[in-house]
């Protein structure tokens, strides 16, 4: 079946470094693939997605790119800020039949001053 | 406006009892999903519905009956509560379950505590 790895956690960095979430899956097909946010205490927010290979998400400085080649949505910011402190999860939705999100286990970032 | 809303927001109850969470959406959307999320932050499908018919049903107890009303509400029974419900449980829409259409647009949560 359909699976999604996302590195374990938590990423702890200091505010302005580079960050990257590494995120592998395994689909039959063409899956879509996203990176969702859920802040404290929150629900999920879509951060970004892309739909077929070489194709970037991009939004609040994060960007993904979906590569086929090695069946991975790595996601990346150049510069993290304290706000950013979140848990990010990886998802695939299958495009035939009646398409579900597949997450990954969730990576929980936080930024110190 | 609150695009999905669920009610409560928290809820304490006893091993055994019955109790439902509810789920709105404002969206116009025809595809409605029950997540749970473990301890450990991970996610996974229950249900989903699509224009009030049920369409995805993963291996969730009986215990567990989701029913909806019309299009825009998706409501959660549970039977006979376990300790082992305790999790947040999310609501999410889409426009519909289609290619392209199925970007998902999650409430704010429940955090159910069996005690």
């Amino acid at each position: 079946g359909d699976s999604v790895t996302q590195m374990e956690g938590p990423v702890t960095l200091s505010e302005e470094a580079f960050l990257t979430i590494n995120c592998t899956y395994t689909a039959t097909g063409y899956p879509s693939l996203f990176w969702y946010v859920q802040y404290p205490g929150e629900g999920l927010q879509l951060l970004l997605k892309a739909t077929k290979a070489d194709d970037k998400g991009s939004n609040k400085g994060f960007e993904a790119t979906y590569r086929k080649e090695t069946t991975s949505f790595h996601l990346e910011k150049g510069s993290v800020q304290v706000s950013d402190s979140a848990v990010y999860f990886c998802a695939l939705s299958t495009n035939s039949g009646y398409s579900t999100l597949t997450f990954g286990k969730g990576t929980m970032l936080l930024v110190s001053p | 406006d609150t695009a999905v809303s669920q009610t409560p927001k928290y809820l304490v109850t006893q091993m055994g009892n019955d109790k439902s969470i509810k789920c709105e959406q404002n969206l116009g959307h025809d595809t409605m999903y029950w997540y749970k999320q473990d301890s450990k932050k991970f996610l996974k499908i229950m249900f989903s519905y699509n224009n009030k018919e049920l369409i995805i049903n993963e291996t969730v107890p009986n215990r567990f009956s989701p029913k909806s009303p019309d299009k825009a509400h998706l409501n959660l029974h549970i039977n006979s509560l376990e300790l082992g419900d305790s999790a947040v449980y999310f609501c999410a829409s889409s426009q519909d379950h289609r290619v392209g259409y199925n970007e998902q647009f999650f409430g704010p949560g429940t955090r159910l505590t069996v005690l």
